[in-house]
């Protein structure tokens, strides 16, 4: 089965730039994503990481490490407009089935 | 954006009775999911479909049946709703089998059983 942890709450100010981890143990690893979600609304897909390394994509990045089950998500120049939740989520055998962590809620202050 | 739609995004129902949510995509997408979110769990499946008529369950299942008789449409239903069903419903789409297609999810429909 897949197990996933990330902290619940982070906070930030605006301008900065934060980390947020997130741990899995999975009896097979098919990658891992990043959603972001905003209070009331649908998740949106920010990233998927399958091998080690970063990968960044405008003033978000993403890493990887398959050997140490870990990954984050970096948010560089944080805007207030990146006050949301951000779920880590692991594939399930087959069918993209999505396990997710219960998300950290990123509060961005002035 | 995707095209899916959820409908209805509110309800309150009473315990007992039976309650069906619906989720419509224009996208043509093979699979679809229905998740459930709570405070502290995070978003858990509850079943999926991989095709028309072709439906298993995901983590959460009891108490829930589903059906996908048309590629565009999947109904999830409370046979009898109970407090414990209290909860935010997303459906989401994806396109492939393949673990890096990633979901696209619908608004949500907030259901509150009363």
């Amino acid at each position: 089965g897949q197990n996933i942890d990330q902290p619940t709450e982070m906070t930030a100010t605006e301008g900065a730039i934060v980390q947020i981890n997130c741990t899995y143990q999975t009896s097979g690893f098919n990658g891992l994503f990043w959603y972001q979600q905003h209070a009331g609304e649908a998740p949106t897909f920010l990233s998927y990481n399958v091998l080690d390394g970063l990968e960044e994509k405008g003033r978000f990045s993403s890493f990887l490490s398959r050997s140490k089950g870990y990954s984050y998500l970096l948010l560089k120049e944080l805007q207030m407009k990146d006050s949301a939740s951000y779920l880590c989520a692991v594939p399930n055998t087959g069918f993209q089935k999505l396990v997710f962590g219960t998300g950290t809620r990123l509060l961005v202050s002035p | 954006d995707a095209g899916i739609t959820q409908s209805p995004r509110h309800k309150v129902t009473e315990t007992g009775t039976p309650v069906t949510l619906r989720c419509h995509q224009t996208e043509n997408h093979r699979y679809m999911y229905w998740y459930r979110q709570d405070p502290g769990h995070g978003l858990r499946l509850i079943h999926y479909s991989y095709g028309v008529k072709d439906t298993d369950k995901g983590e959460v299942s009891d108490g829930y049946s589903v059906s996908r008789s048309k590629t565009e449409d999947f109904l999830l239903t409370l046979e009898s709703a109970t407090s414990s069903q209290t909860s935010v419903y997303f459906c989401a789409i994806s396109p492939g089998r393949s673990s890096n297609t990633e979901a696209f999810f619908g608004q949500g429909t907030r259901l509150t059983v009363v």
